[in-house]
């Protein structure tokens, strides 16, 4: 089945600094990544949606010069927390729709990537 | 704006129990609704997806139905097993672009 991989599993950073997530498709391509976050039992929320070659969507309420995102590739997309702070601790996950499956309607999920923000 | 409720938000059942988790939205005009299974600290892995025009959907131990006019849905697992200890997450399509608007979860225990 397809995969999605996120990178890295786990990040802890200091107050301030900036942090980059990738998300790849490991055996399609997708010209739509969607990236969520996830605060402790509570649901995923959309933040943007990335689209390849072209600016992101971001959702309301989501500053898109807090988290840079960037879909440089079918098969990669980034988003980057800049000026980390501790409120932006939690779990970010990233989805992919697979390019050759158009007729389906599914999206796959990356496994998530925790990030602490001490 | 669509709003999307899970009840119960925690189900602890005995192995072999049949149990049912619920979703509930209030804007009926969905696209399709979706039932996922998260494992603590991971992705999602999908179960079914429900057409909008469609009312249930099997797989396996698994059946979930929709009744758009309610704004319902029920996800029946049968012969609970351990294994299927994880989080259900009901999620929303409102349109083809593929977004979805996730409900909170209701955190399965399934006790051997």
């Amino acid at each position: 089945g397809a995969v999605v991989s996120q990178h890295p599993s786990r990040v802890i950073c200091k107050s301030g600094t900036s942090v980059k997530i990738e998300c790849r498709s490991l055996d399609f391509q997708a010209t739509t990544m969607f990236w969520y976050r996830q605060f402790p039992k509570q649901s995923l929320m959309l933040m943007a949606t990335s689209n390849e070659g072209s600016k992101a969507t971001y959702e309301q309420g989501v500053e898109k010069d807090k988290f840079l995102i960037n879909h440089a590739s079918l098969t990669l997309s980034t988003l980057t927390v800049t000026s980390a702070h501790p409120e932006d601790s939690s779990f970010y996950i990233c989805s992919a729709r697979d390019l050759g499956r158009v007729y389906m309607d599914t999206q796959y999920f990356g496994p998530g990537t925790r990030l602490t923000v001490l | 704006k669509q709003e999307v409720t899970q009840i119960p938000a925690a189900l602890s059942v005995p192995e072999g129990e049949n149990l049912v988790l619920n979703c509930s939205f209030t804007d009926s005009a969905i696209y399709n609704l979706q039932w996922f299974r998260q494992d603590p600290g991971k992705g999602l892995t999908s179960l079914l997806l429900i057409q909008s025009s469609q009312r249930e959907q099997t797989s396996g131990r698994l059946n979930a139905s929709l009744d758009k006019s309610s704004g319902r849905s029920t996800l029946y697992i049968a012969a609970s097993q351990p294994g299927d200890s994880a989080t259900y997450l009901c999620a929303v399509w409102m349109d083809s672009s593929y977004k979805l608007i996730f409900g909170s979860g209701t955190r399965l225990l399934v006790r051997p």
